[in-house]
């Protein structure tokens, strides 16, 4: 099973600032089978990026994914006052086995 | 647009059965494309795939469930459901119904989600 580990756990900035998400995986992704979610207070999760890094449809270009092997990142270029939510990032690799990050908690400093 | 929705109790006793549906409206839930599955959450905690589902009646289960867990569907109704035995207190969350494709498994459609609370 491949564990999937989210830093930092809290990050506090301001509207406007760049946000820089990472998600570090025990074993290294083949064909970079890895996704973003965001997920609002007392909503579930929506799907941000796919493949390590296409978006999902509907999902501003401010949101990017990048990396490969086993460091990825999740990137807002400047946060919008809807993006303070909290990240997870979701492997779904072989073996018919998912499993997700910790989360990542973006919040308003 | 295709919608994904969940029902079931709200409350369930230690040691019973779980058990939740989702609907599956706007679509077919016969679609050769997707796995229909369940995420589930603990209330402040990270998110946990249960199992996925195709409409042939294929599973995957999560091992650190699969003893407890079944899953089945019901094409007539266009709805899947979950069942998860002997639960405890360990096992209050939110429960989420979700899609993701056959190939890829990333989930691109959620429900809304049904907290289920396990408690006498």
């Amino acid at each position: 099973e491949i564990v999937l580990t989210q830093s930092p756990g809290i990050l506090s900035l301001s509207p406007g600032e760049r946000a820089t998400l990472s998600c570090r995986t025990s074993q290294s992704v083949t064909s970079n089978q890895l996704a973003w979610y965001q997920q609002r207070p007392g909503q579930a999760p929506r799907l941000l990026v796919h493949g390590a890094s296409t978006r999902a449809t509907g999902i501003p270009d401010r949101f990017s994914g990048s990396g490969s092997g086993t460091d990825f990142r999740l990137t807002i270029s400047r946060l919008e006052p809807e993006d303070f939510a909290v990240y997870y990032c979701q492997h779904y690799g072989g073996s018919a086995l998912l499993t997700f990050g910790g989360g990542a908690k973006v919040e308003i400093k | 647009q295709l919608q994904l929705q969940e029902s079931g109790p709200g409350l369930v006793k230690p040691s019973e059965t779980l058990s939740l549906t989702c609907t599956v409206s706007g679509g077919s839930i016969t679609t050769f494309s997707y796995y229909w599955g369940w995420v589930r959450q603990s209330p402040g905690k990270e998110l946990e795939w249960i199992g996925s589902l195709y409409f042939t009646g294929s599973t995957y289960y999560n091992p650190s469930l699969k003893s407890r867990v079944t899953m089945s569907v019901d094409k007539s109704k266009n709805q899947f459901s979950l069942n998860l035995t002997s639960v405890t207190a360990a096992d209050t969350a939110f429960f989420y119904c979700a899609r993701h494709r056959l190939t890829d498994w990333y989930f691109d459609l959620w429900g809304r989600g049904t907290l289920v609370t396990v408690s006498s």
